[in-house]
């Protein structure tokens, strides 16, 4: 499958302040995702960054505070704005490839975000 | 509505001895089920799939996976455990009708002791 790169892998971030992680893949995806996740729980969904248009949020996670990008079928970044201590997280960039519903995704590394 | 359980959030074994990671799930449609394994501070790396056919799946690392479609379960096995099997396993399942969105397990907690 393909790679994902994702950086940074960590920040400690003053709060008030913004944060952008970036997810590069090496070959071309059909799905991009965001995801947090506190550390050893389980992940949740914070939008669907659909190329060329505004990304799909889901419930409790607004673009104001969480504006995507995806210009195109291999990158995509995700700001974390006007960051507070609740904040601090892992976040996860996800990708598919293809168009069935079967295909596995796959994950960037992370990047562990703490906010002081 | 579309769930994943895994009903034990830690799960210990000996090093050698076989082990089971449980999950049972609850889709509208036919499910597509994965497992996928946490090392600490790593992104998650895909071990295996059920899509359709025979119910024993083998992946990545030795582990394997039993579809039960009677009891909707999709538990993680692997017939004798390592140290370096120690991680974070979850389980997440896609119904056929869904557009790529994954529902994720709490995650299960395996410790192998030596």
């Amino acid at each position: 499958s393909a790679v994902i790169s994702q950086k940074p892998s960590r920040d400690i971030c003053q709060r008030g302040t913004s944060l952008t992680i970036q997810c590069q893949v090496d070959s071309q995806v059909t799905m991009m995702f965001w995801y947090r996740q506190q550390p050893g729980q389980s992940l949740t969904l914070i939008a669907t960054a659909n190329q060329g248009s505004e990304a799909t949020y889901e419930s409790g996670f607004v673009i104001d505070k969480f504006p995507i990008s995806r210009p195109n079928l291999t990158f995509s970044t995700l700001t974390v704005s006007n960051m507070s201590p609740e904040d601090s997280s892992i976040y996860l960039c996800s990708a598919v490839q293809g168009t069935r519903g079967n295909t596995e995704a796959f994950f960037g590394q992370g990047t562990r975000l703490t906010v002081v | 509505a579309q769930s994943v359980a895994q009903p034990e959030d830690q799960v210990n074994v000996a090093e050698g001895n076989p082990l089971t990671v449980k999950c049972t799930y609850s889709v509208s449609g036919n499910p597509y089920l994965f497992w996928y394994v946490q090392y600490p501070n790593r992104g998650l790396q895909f071990l295996l799939k059920y899509i359709t056919g025979d119910n024993l799946v083998k992946g990545s690392y030795g582990f394997e996976a039993e579809f039960n479609k009677s009891q909707t379960s999709f538990h993680l096995k692997k017939p004798s455990a390592l140290v370096s099997d120690s991680a974070l396993y979850f389980c997440a399942v896609r119904d056929g009708r869904s557009n790529y969105q994954l529902i994720w397990g709490a995650g299960t907690k395996l410790i192998i002791k030596p």
